[in-house]
């Protein structure tokens, strides 16, 4: 019964592959987002959906493709894996409270690539 | 150019005593505030926000203060325990009711038995 659900929890590949990692929350939230962990433990947005429309979109490479077929999932497709897409990458969903969204987590997806 | 910092990178503390964890952040447009904490190999779990149209938010054994003139918020773990250690995030966003938040790099905080 995990609120937010990311699979696989570990990913490793070589340097040009293409890989999904997916994400589904149960929490009813209409809000969902990707975050990328790197290295320097910096947690940085890279994208959100609100509904299953795109409403952020940080600058990521277009090697990153979202897709959210419905508001419980939304997957991260990257294509043509590099070696600095080694990263842990968070999904969360979001609901507000007292007017701040406040962001429930996935347990991650560690992705290196070799 | 990072907009949220958290510049002490560990803390140690003994059991019972007070944890002060601290936040700068640069953007003044910034106005709601959010603690996470994570454990090891699980995402960041919510602990307690603040809006900038206050100066103390309580919730149990965690406060978190907010100076806006010095662009700086602490998180206060009162007692500490053994369980608290763990890494603690700080994060901001510019309006309510955004969907973006910048995370500072993190603390971690051991607190000692």
């Amino acid at each position: 019964d995990t609120a937010v659900s990311q699979t696989p929890k570990y990913l490793v590949t070589q340097m040009g592959n293409d890989k999904s990692i997916k994400c589904e929350q149960n929490l009813g939230h209409d809000t969902m987002y990707w975050y990328k962990q790197d290295s320097k433990k910096f947690l940085k947005i890279m994208f959100s959906y609100n509904n299953k429309e795109l409403i952020i979109n940080e600058t990521v490479p277009n090697r990153f493709s979202p897709k959210s077929p419905d508001k419980a999932h939304l997957n991260l497709h990257i294509n043509s894996l590099e070696l600095g897409d080694s990263a842990v990458y968070f999904c969360a969903s979001s609901l507000q409270v007292g007017g701040a969204n406040v962001l429930t987590f996935g347990a991650g997806s560690r992705l290196t690539v070799l | 150019d990072q907009q949220v910092k958290q510049n002490s990178p560990s803390l140690s503390v003994q059991e019972g005593r007070i944890s002060i964890l601290n936040c700068d952040y640069t953007n003044s447009m910034f106005d709601y505030f959010l603690w996470y904490k994570k454990y090891p190999a699980e995402g960041p779990t919510f602990l307690i926000s603040i809006s900038s149209i206050k100066d103390k938010n309580e919730d149990g054994r965690f406060t978190v203060f907010l100076n806006k003139s010095a662009k700086h918020l602490s998180l206060h773990i009162v007692p500490s325990q053994p369980g608290d250690s763990a890494v603690y995030f700080c994060a901001a966003s510019g309006a309510s009711g955004t969907y973006k938040y910048i995370f500072g790099t993190g603390t971690r905080l051991k607190v000692l038995a």
